[in-house]
């Protein structure tokens, strides 16, 4: 089975600290996907990759960047938390551009 | 442009009731169609899919049928328990991007 894993479940910063979500996938998968996922609103993509070093902006990037140095690990870096960041944070792999998404259990994140 | 609807919720059956959950979509082509599962506080899993006209993905006494005329991929269950209470996601893969359109969700409250 595809194990898709984040860093942390639960996680607390403060406004202005720079945030890392790490997110790693077991199967070798060449797509990985940063949501967020907020009431009323649904999910939303913020970044993928195709590949390794390869990243391409989703509907909402702003504030975000993010990092994929190797193949089965895809990092979202918040340069400078804001509390309107505070979401739940979802990760996703997929095989190629055909198949479906494996989701990981989400961070949720709080910026006070 | 690209797009999912879902029937808005909550939804709220008893025991045993069956279950129905509209999901239409707008999309070029014919794109391969999923269902996603959301428990509490998880992430999002794979429920079924279907990737061409007429079929029928099924899973957990979950189906939904691929309807090309009708642009739609109806969630059905024919007796819904406790445990399948949960928010569900209609989303459909944009061309050849890898990318997922996702519904808003409809969370499904099933009482004893």
């Amino acid at each position: 089975d595809v194990k898709v894993t984040q860093s942390s479940r639960y996680l607390v910063k403060r406004t202005g600290e720079k945030v890392f979500l790490e997110c790693v996938q077991d199967m070798d998968h060449e797509n990985m996907f940063w949501y967020r996922q907020d009431p009323g609103l649904g999910l939303r993509l913020i970044y993928f990759s195709y590949d390794v070093k390869m990243k391409e902006k989703g509907d909402i990037p702003e504030g975000y960047s993010v990092s994929r140095e190797k193949k089965e690990r895809f990092s979202l870096i918040l340069e400078s938390a804001s509390t309107n960041q505070t979401s739940m944070y979802l990760c996703a792999s997929s095989l190629d551009r055909v198949h479906e998404q494996f989701f990981g259990p989400g961070t949720r994140l709080t910026v006070l | 442009g690209n797009s999912v609807t879902q029937m808005e919720g909550p939804v709220t059956l008893s025991e045993e009731a069956f279950l129905t959950i509209n999901c239409t979509y707008t999309a070029t082509g014919y794109p391969s169609l999923f269902w996603y599962v959301q428990y509490p506080g998880e992430g999002l899993q794979l429920l079924l899919k279907a990737t061409k006209a007429d079929d029928k993905g099924s899973n957990k006494g979950f189906e939904a049928t691929y309807r090309k005329e009708t642009t739609s991929f109806h969630l059905e269950k024919g007796s819904v328990q406790v445990s399948d209470s949960a928010v569900y996601f209609c989303a459909f893969g944009s061309g050849n991007t890898g990318k997922l359109i996702f519904g808003q969700g409809t969370t499904l409250q099933v009482k004893p």
